[in-house]
């Protein structure tokens, strides 16, 4: 069956630390992943998008891995602050037609001062 | 920066009355709106694609009769939830995609709260 599993528990860790997130997916074969950040009752924001032919994508303290042998993609935040307390959301984007997004549950990050 | 918004934010109403929940895309032209709904602790479940024009295409399992999508121009597509049960309590979002960008992002909105009671 297809999944797309992130880190059902929440990811406490303190500020300055680098907070490393996990997205796994099977049995879909996703053109792009997609990274989102989600705040309690709003919709989510974007933050970054990687290419099934990139192996990295950085923006200023984000970075993303995506390797589809493993089929897993890793979403970084380095020097956390208690602002990037969030929920973080990664989908996988098929592609083709209307660029339909699959969603996984997300993974809760608390940085704490 | 792209902004789509959501009217109403949140809204209350009895068991059997319809619902139209309105996204708007406020500085952009969107060829394709998207509708999502998610549960507490659950992640966002693509109900259906709109295309400014055409009948929008539905996911299994959600009922067409049931959530009736028009995206009558390409700035305002609207949901609504006829018969509304308390089942179909659940956060709304909506997403649009800007025709003019060759990159494949998707604006989301900030989502409509529904209680049916």
């Amino acid at each position: 069956s297809q999944k797309i599993e992130q880190n059902s528990e929440a990811l406490n860790i303190q500020e300055g630390k680098t907070a490393t997130l996990t997205c796994n997916y099977t049995n879909y074969s996703p053109a792009y992943l997609q990274w989102y950040r989600q705040d309690p009752g709003r919709g989510p924001v974007f933050l970054l998008l990687i290419r099934e032919n990139e192996k990295e994508k950085r923006k200023e303290r984000l970075k993303v891995t995506f390797d589809t042998t493993l089929k897993q993609s890793l979403f970084h935040i380095t020097a956390s602050q208690p602002a990037d307390s969030a929920t973080y959301l990664c989908a996988l984007d098929m592609a083709g037609g209307y660029n339909k997004l699959i969603f996984g549950a997300g993974t809760r990050l608390a940085v704490h001062p | 920066g792209a902004v789509v918004s959501q009217h109403p934010s949140w809204v209350i109403c009895k068991s059997g009355t319809s619902v139209k929940i309105e996204c708007r895309s406020l500085d952009f032209q969107a060829t394709t709106m998207f509708w999502y709904r998610q549960f507490p602790k659950q992640s966002l479940m693509l109900m259906a694609t709109s295309n400014e024009g055409s009948k929008a295409t539905y996911e299994q399992g959600v009922e067409k009769d049931k959530f009736l999508i028009n995206h009558a121009s390409l700035t305002l597509s609207t949901l609504t939830v006829t018969s509304a049960h308390p089942e179909d309590s659940s956060f709304y979002i909506c997403s649009a995609r800007d025709r003019t960008v060759s990159t494949d992002t998707q604006y989301f909105g900030p989502g409509t709260r529904l209680t049916v009671l």
